[in-house]
């Protein structure tokens, strides 16, 4: 079967850095996506990665291997307005994408 | 219309009714997307179109039918309404240049 895993639930300071952490396990592949979700609204995209490596874009990172069926979303700096939740997707061999259940982040001052 | 919309924002429905979510994109995306969000589990594909004339079923269809008649919309039908179905339900679509998907702002569903 098809399974995304990322924790439920993290807790970070504000001007720390926190890394958020995805395994898959897909019928294909064809890329990897992190949202971020504020409660009660749309997702809005943050990154796709489809070679292995670092990507980065501004105070948020995104890494994968998929040699491991790994990626990491890391983000510096952290802000109050960061809290939200944030998805892990993985585009299959049909390039329909497989969510994972999210992970809330939030933010203490 | 600058996006994604999606009518009503939010619904309360007896069981046994029948209700059409709407959704209509600007941005001539050739594919439109519909997932249902509960709570502890990850975005679910109900249906999907990949172009105007072509329908596709998701993770989750049952309960549910769709149909686009045209790029802009992609109406999404509950013939019977069930409790199970309540639900956040967000549309999306995407172009042919990129592999990101843009959401609508979602309609909360409450079946009663």
């Amino acid at each position: 079967g098809q399974n995304i895993d990322q924790p439920t639930e993290m807790t970070a300071t504000e001007g720390a850095i926190v890394q958020i952490n995805c395994t898959y396990q897909t019928s294909g592949f064809n890329g990897l996506f992190w949202y971020q979700q504020h409660a009660g609204e749309a997702p809005t995209f943050l990154s796709y990665n489809v070679l292995d490596g670092l990507e980065e874009k501004g105070r948020f990172s995104s890494f994968l291997s998929r040699s491991k069926g790994y990626s990491y979303l890391l983000l510096k700096e952290l802000q109050m307005k960061d809290s939200a939740s944030y998805l892990c997707a993985v585009q299959d061999s049909n390039y329909q994408l497989i969510w994972g259940a999210g992970t809330k982040l939030i933010i203490k001052p | 219309i600058a996006g994604i919309t999606q009518a009503p924002t939010s619904q309360i429905l007896a069981a046994g009714r029948r209700m059409t979510l709407r959704c209509t994109q600007d941005m001539r995306h050739n594919a439109m997307y519909w997932y249902r969000q509960d709570l502890g589990l990850g975005l679910r594909l109900i249906h999907y179109s990949n172009t105007a004339g072509t329908t596709g079923k998701g993770e989750v269809p049952d309960g549910y039918s769709v149909s686009r008649a045209n790029t802009d919309d992609f109406p999404l039908t509950l013939a019977s309404a069930v409790p199970s179905q309540t639900s956040v339900y967000f549309c999306a679509s995407s172009g042919q240049d990129s592999n990101e998907q843009f959401f609508g702002p979602g309609t909360r569903l409450t079946v009663l």
